[in-house]
């Protein structure tokens, strides 16, 4: 099935760091979301995009739906310890609810 | 809010069997969609089922089936199990309108195919 292509596929930083994550696809999204999953746990909704040109924040989280339809990006703002995870984007069609995700990015926070 | 809930977290069956898993939606959700998880293919897409019947399929093989209870409750079942059915098994709940955006995963059900 179709994939969204995410990178970096994986990052190391130091705590307090920002980070930033993209996500392109070669088709239009009309919704756009950001999952973040730890080990052993399902995906966990982060922020959810419905309109091109959209920018939305929660807490230390930014993301951003692009205004071709078919890319979003994620930024986290001075990271700490509990970032660590895997990141997926996940991008919607009108009218339907299945979600079609990105390959995620595996962010890891030194301390 | 009690989240998904989804049963049981973990399991080991041989190939050949088949398997049925549970998911218990978030209270007034009426969506609940099913996703496989694994390594090589990441997260994708089994079917989706609203007021017990199946509104959109992902493209899987027969052998992965599902059923909707009155109670938005939600069960998938694998038949003849195959060792690349290992993954993890995520099921989604969100309100009934298609292309609302924001489905909610329970922990999921760790299928091992031995």
């Amino acid at each position: 099935g179709q994939q969204l292509n995410q990178s970096p596929q994986s990052m190391f930083i130091q705590e307090g760091e920002d980070v930033s994550m993209n996500c392109t696809s070669s088709s239009i999204f009309n919704t756009w979301l950001w999952y973040k999953q730890d080990p052993g746990e399902g995906p966990v909704l982060l922020i959810a995009l419905y309109k091109a040109g959209e920018l939305t924040s929660n807490g230390r989280l930014t993301a951003q739906f692009g205004i071709t339809r078919k890319d979003s990006f994620l930024n986290i703002s001075a990271s700490i310890p509990s970032d660590v995870g895997i990141y997926f984007c996940a991008g919607q069609r009108t009218g339907a609810n299945n979600l079609f995700f990105g390959t995620g990015t595996r962010l890891t926070v030194i301390p | 809010k009690a989240g998904v809930t989804q049963t049981p977290r973990y399991l080991i069956k041989t190939r050949g069997q088949q398997v049925t898993l549970s998911c218990s939606p978030i209270s007034g959700h009426r969506s609940v969609s099913w996703y496989q998880q694994t390594p090589g293919q990441g997260l994708q897409f089994l079917f989706e089922y609203f007021s017990e019947t199946q509104r959109n399929k992902g493209n899987f093989p027969g052998r992965f089936s599902g059923r909707q209870f009155s109670n938005s409750r939600s069960e998938m079942n694998v038949s003849t199990l195959e060792l690349g059915d290992s993954a993890l098994y995520l099921c989604a709940s969100s309100l009934p309108g298609a292309g609302t955006g924001e489905l909610f995963f329970g922990e999921g059900s760790r299928l091992t195919v031995l």
